[in-house]
């Protein structure tokens, strides 16, 4: 069973640019939620979406936007990219039976 | 507020030592409690969940308990291997958000040969 997949892995932007990172979930799971990871921060959570409809929410700014699509793969958008936008950005699946997160290796994000 | 600590922030051990490292958590009510490993450059694999009625489960070598009363888990290594260099990462889901989990800052640990 293929694990849930990131593309980009690696990316550099510069700053004022946007930035759209991919996930694909496990076969079946319907819930997809993303993380941004920074060595000051640790896991922060950013959105989740389920269905197509976004469920939950973080602490994030109006930058950060995301969508689901109808065969529950997801991207997340980062707009007019600053300094601190630079981070591990984090997807992770689960089926809505377990609740239990499988995460993807991540989308490694340098704005410079 | 909720908020999940860990500690130490950071560990040394000898290859084949056992280790333990410390969860507490101001979260309540919560759904469940996860640790999570997570290699360098990867994403976090999950090692254990427990419920808030459960008070131990094990992963073969890695072990985990919970005390809901003074809100305290603790993750045991037994046997460290040197792939057992890791961060560790505690994360609680309050009963009312769903999966708009609370991270732990995570524990480092380096496995010495």
């Amino acid at each position: 069973k293929a694990g849930v997949t990131q593309t980009p892995r690696y990316l550099i932007k510069t700053r004022g640019q946007q930035v759209t990172l991919s996930c694909s979930p496990i076969s079946g799971h319907r819930s997809v939620s993303w993380y941004q990871q920074t060595p000051g921060q640790g896991l922060q959570f950013l959105f989740e979406y389920f269905s197509e409809t976004q469920r939950n929410k973080g602490n994030f700014p109006g930058r950060f936007s995301g969508r689901q699509f109808s065969n529950s793969r997801s991207e997340m958008n980062v707009s007019t990219l600053e300094l601190g936008d630079s981070a591990l950005y984090l997807c992770a699946s689960s089926h809505l039976a377990t609740g239990e997160l499988f995460f993807g290796e991540g989308s490694r994000l340098t704005v410079l | 507020k909720n908020q999940v600590e860990q500690s130490p922030q950071s560990l040394i051990i000898l290859e084949g030592k056992n280790c333990t490292l410390q969860c507490n958590y101001t979260v309540s009510p919560f759904s469940n409690l996860r640790w999570y490993k997570q290699d360098t450059g990867r994403g976090p694999v999950s090692l254990t969940i427990m419920t808030f009625s459960e008070n131990t489960k094990s992963n073969g070598r890695y072990t985990a308990t919970l005390d809901a009363d003074t809100k305290q888990s603790s993750l045991h290594i037994t046997a460290s291997q040197l792939s057992d260099s890791a961060s560790y990462i505690c994360v609680v889901s309050p009963l009312e958000y769903g999966n708009k989990l609370v991270f732990g800052a995570g524990t480092i640990l380096r496995v010495k040969s």
